[in-house]
């Protein structure tokens, strides 16, 4: 069993909705990220946060807004999204230290649709 | 800036028989990071493997054996014995120290035929 857990796994959203997507890690892990992933393509980077702050933002639209909550949650807020959005959203953890990534522990991912 | 080439785009293979994925890299640093993941269909990337820049002993795993070559820039992994649970698509991943992040390679996609 995977030790990030991502919900919801499927999420359709019409593109006046605004939704979110949850992801949790319990290995005291301190560098989260979101990767945003589409079909036959390696993941991409969206945003990294290193202790609870926001340090790496892959210059992604505004309409994604990422949260911290604390270092076990991460939050990925959609709102007035595109249908070209519609990919699978993997959160994953990191020991990172200084700036060091170390391995990424991945999540199941959320398939996101958008209509 | 730090690039991964994985240049086998699909690649299928009987069960048992051996298989490698190649990967290259490029980067400016003397200090880096090399990872392999597994991406079966149900979705999660799976961690497989990290090596550090200064550490070029080859590795081995069960039926999974790697060997890194700086003077190549090679990091390239071999399955033995391949097995039909080993379908899936392997990325390549190069991290510079404190880049704070991880440039991945396009995949392998790998099916084993039974």
């Amino acid at each position: 069993d995977t030790e990030v857990t991502q919900t919801p796994k499927h999420l359709v959203m019409g593109m006046t909705n605004k939704k979110s997507l949850k992801c949790e890690q319990h290995m005291g892990h301190r560098a989260m990220y979101w990767y945003k992933q589409k079909a036959k393509k390696p993941p991409e980077l969206m945003f990294v946060y290193s202790y609870e702050k926001l340090s790496i933002n892959e210059s992604v639209p505004s309409r994604f807004s990422p949260e911290c909550p604390n270092s076990s949650l991460l939050n990925l807020h959609l709102h007035a999204l595109q249908p070209e959005d519609s990919a699978l959203y993997l959160c994953a953890s990191s020991r990172a230290l200084a700036g060091n990534t170390g391995e990424l522990f991945f999540g199941e991912g959320s398939r996101l649709t958008v209509l | 800036a730090q690039k991964v080439t994985q240049a086998q785009t699909e690649i299928s293979v009987v069960e048992k028989e051996d298989v490698t994925l190649d990967c290259v890299y490029e980067t400016r640093d003397t200090t880096y990071y090399l990872f392999w993941y597994k991406q079966p269909p149900s979705g999660e990337l799976v961690f497989l493997i990290r090596r550090n820049s200064f550490d070029e002993q080859n590795e081995i795993s069960g039926r999974y054996s790697w060997n890194f070559q700086k003077s190549t820039s090679s990091f390239n992994f071999t399955i033995t014995a391949s097995q039909v649970v080993d379908s899936a698509v392997y990325f390549c991943a190069l991290s510079e120290y404190g880049a704070g992040k991880s440039t991945f390679g396009d995949g392998t996609t790998l099916t084993v035929k039974p």
